[in-house]
């Protein structure tokens, strides 16, 4: 078992703001960090699987990069939107690869 | 393609009974996951099933097992429920492993009293 650790634990940032998260993970036997977004009363949804260090993915306003030799994954939120107040998690597999262990958790609200 | 479906969706429980969760992955998927998850708490890794076997489990009790069908469809039981037992109960379906995408189902709220 690994530790997930992300921060701030939670953000409230006016629309509009761009903001950015953090994911550490311990950087040895790296196998995939996922990114989630859990909004209230849905299940959480898939934004990102990235493997490969230095890789950078996005989905419209939203992207994430890896640093897997340090141990780290930033989500970025360009001009956040009252629609983006979600929880994101992130999660890494374990060592095993087979139990995927989540962090706590960034819990984002946005004002319009 | 139909999500993952998790039913009941809410339950109410006494202490000391035990309680069956079930969860339909998505067609095709082969490993299902659960995870509790608590006020305060993130996700906490239950267990993991592939091709009907259990891979691999989480930090909690005996009292928490789980078992997968041939149809990929899982359950879940707690057993000698506690009042900290209540949480929301998740399941996820993926193809084939934890590396993949997790597709998460709505959830069973389980309130023990």
């Amino acid at each position: 078992i690994l530790n997930v650790e992300q921060s701030p634990q939670s953000l409230h940032v006016q629309e509009g703001d761009s903001t950015n998260f953090t994911c550490s993970f311990p950087s040895s036997n790296f196998y995939a960090l996922h990114w989630y977004r859990w909004e209230t009363a849905k299940s959480p949804e898939a934004l990102f699987v990235m493997t490969l260090n230095g890789d950078e993915k996005k989905k419209g306003r939203i992207s994430a990069t890896l640093n897997t030799k340090e141990g780290y994954s930033y989500l970025y939120i360009k001009g956040s939107q009252p629609e983006d107040s979600a929880t994101y998690l992130c999660a890494s597999p374990s060592q095993a690869g087979t139990a995927l262990i989540f962090g706590k958790g960034t819990t984002l609200s946005v004002s319009s | 393609k139909a999500g993952v479906t998790q039913t009941p969706r809410y339950l109410i429980k006494t202490r000391g009974q035990q309680v069956t969760l079930s969860c339909s992955p998505i067609s095709g998927h082969r490993s299902v996951s659960w995870y509790q998850q608590t006020p305060g708490q993130g996700l906490q890794f239950l267990f993991e099933y592939f091709s009907e076997t259990q891979r691999n489990k989480g930090n909690f009790p005996g009292r928490f097992s789980g078992r997968q069908f041939s149809n990929s469809r899982s359950e879940m039981n707690v057993s000698t429920l506690e009042l900290g037992d209540s949480a929301l109960y998740l399941c996820a379906s993926s193809l084939a492993h934890a590396m993949d995408e997790q597709f998460f189902g709505p959830g069973t709220r389980l309130t023990v009293l």
